[in-house]
């Protein structure tokens, strides 16, 4: 079974534009949620979609935004970059409506996003 | 507010000696924790998982302790192996009675060993 794949690995971009990321999770799994890694911060929340339906978000501004699709794709848009969104994005999916202790998150391996 | 925290950013051992990796929480309704592990440029790895009801989780060489009354958690590998040397995060899983849920993620700890 293929993992949680995410693209691009690696994008660089300018204070300014926009950027959207791509998730594909596990085959079967329909929730996926999304995170920020930075140096020092560990991962923080984003947000969570089930079945096109976003359930829950983090602590972010309103230029981080997502959906999810049919095929249970997720994408992740941030808009008007500033250098601070410098980090690693990573997404997770589970085969569970709630993970639990025996179903945990499975995370992609991340996109690292610059920002110059 | 880091409601999970992981004091220690690195920690170095040496090979076959037990490895003690710690983590504190401040929020009493956690329903659940686990350990992930994660490799330079992968995404982080399930490892290990315990009940809020439970104090010990054991997997091989992995076990975890939770202290409920010192809201602390530990991870102990024995014995260490060089491939263990990666990046160790704890989280925190609340389920909310609105049918969410959210994972809270420690800053993380980097585990050397040394062969």
């Amino acid at each position: 079974k293929a993992g949680v794949t995410q693209t691009p690995r690696y994008l660089i971009k300018t204070r300014g534009q926009q950027v959207t990321l791509s998730c594909s999770p596990i085959s079967g799994h329909r929730s996926v949620s999304w995170y920020q890694q930075t140096p020092g911060q560990g991962l923080q929340f984003l947000f969570e979609y089930f079945s096109e339906t976003q359930r829950n978000k983090g602590n972010f501004p309103g230029r981080f935004s997502g959906r999810q699709f049919s095929n249970s794709r997720s994408e992740m848009n941030v808009s008007t970059l500033e250098l601070g969104d410098s980090a690693l994005y990573l997404c997770a999916s589970s085969g569970r409506a709630y993970p639990n202790l025996d179903s945990p998150l499975h995370f992609g391996n991340g996109t690292r996003l610059t920002v110059t | 507010d880091q409601q999970v925290k992981q004091n220690s950013p690195s920690l170095s051992v040496q090979e076959g000696r037990i490895s003690i990796l710690n983590c504190d929480y401040t929020n009493s309704m956690f329903d659940y924790f686990l350990w992930y592990k994660k490799y330079p440029a992968e995404g982080p790895t399930f490892l290990i998982s315990i009940s809020s009801i439970k104090d010990k989780n054991e997997d091989g060489r992995f076990t975890v302790f939770l202290n409920k009354s010192a809201k602390h958690l530990s991870l102990h590998i024995v014995p260490s192996q060089p491939g263990d040397s990666a990046v160790y995060f704890c989280a925190a899983v609340r389920l909310s009675t609105s049918g969410t849920y959210k994972y809270i993620f420690g800053t993380g700890t980097r585990l050397k060993v040394l062969a």
